[in-house]
């Protein structure tokens, strides 16, 4: 079945530092979502990447859909302390069902 | 006004009884799912619910059961709750459930099994 994978699965950074997160798909995607689930909290939807080389800013995140369609990265540029969580991918394959990946959990320390 | 809710927040139980846990969402939408999110993060799709009509079930043991009763309402019953069933059940909807849509979660029903 069609698998998705993201790493890294934990990050640990300073304040102000970048951070980046990846998910990979085995099989081309129709589209892709990314959440993020505070401690103690739901997942939230940020964003949806469409098209072929997609690349979307949210203030200080950067969403990028591959060329292939088959990979997408987020990335937050001096993350700060309110960036702590779970930045799921959930990527939706051709049968349009949406796969979610394990999330990366990331921790700044102030 | 919470879009999705659930109750309880909290469920703990013994092992071998019988819970149900509620969600209701007032976005209008027709999709609605359960998730369980184990301690590792890992959020596994359990059931989807078009319009009143299963759609997905994934391998979940017969122990849980899903019900509809109209498409704002999605409850999960559980029989003979196990240990392993200790996690966080998280309720879902959107719009018409493609993988296009936005999916809207509620807070999270948090079970632990003694």
């Amino acid at each position: 079945g069609q698998q998705v994978m993201q790493i890294p699965q934990y990050q640990h950074v300073q304040e102000g530092e970048d951070f980046t997160t990846y998910c990979n798909s085995s099989t081309t995607l129709s589209n892709i979502q990314w959440y993020k689930q505070r401690p103690g909290g739901h997942p939230v939807f940020l964003i949806q990447l469409v098209k072929s080389g997609e690349v979307k800013k949210q203030k200080r995140l950067t969403f990028q859909f591959g060329e292939a369609k088959k990979n997408s990265s987020l990335h937050i540029t001096a993350t700060q302390t309110t960036d702590v969580g779970t930045y799921f991918c959930a990527p939706a394959g051709n049968n349009r069902k949406l796969i979610w990946g394990l999330g990366t959990s990331l921790a700044v320390n102030p | 006004d919470t879009a999705v809710s659930q109750t309880p927040k909290y469920l703990v139980t013994q092992m071998g009884n019988d819970k149900s846990i509620k969600c209701e969402q007032n976005l209008g939408h027709d999709t609605m799912y359960w998730y369980k999110q184990d301690s590792k993060k890992f959020l596994k799709i359990m059931f989807s619910y078009n319009n009143k009509e299963l759609i997905i079930n994934e391998t979940v043991p017969n122990r849980f059961s899903p019900k509809s009763p109209d498409k704002a309402h999605l409850n999960l019953h559980i029989n003979s709750l196990e240990l392993g069933d200790s996690a966080v059940y998280f309720c879902a909807s959107s719009r018409v459930g493609a993988g296009t849509d936005t999916q809207y979660f509620g807070p999270g029903t948090r079970l632990t099994v003694l």
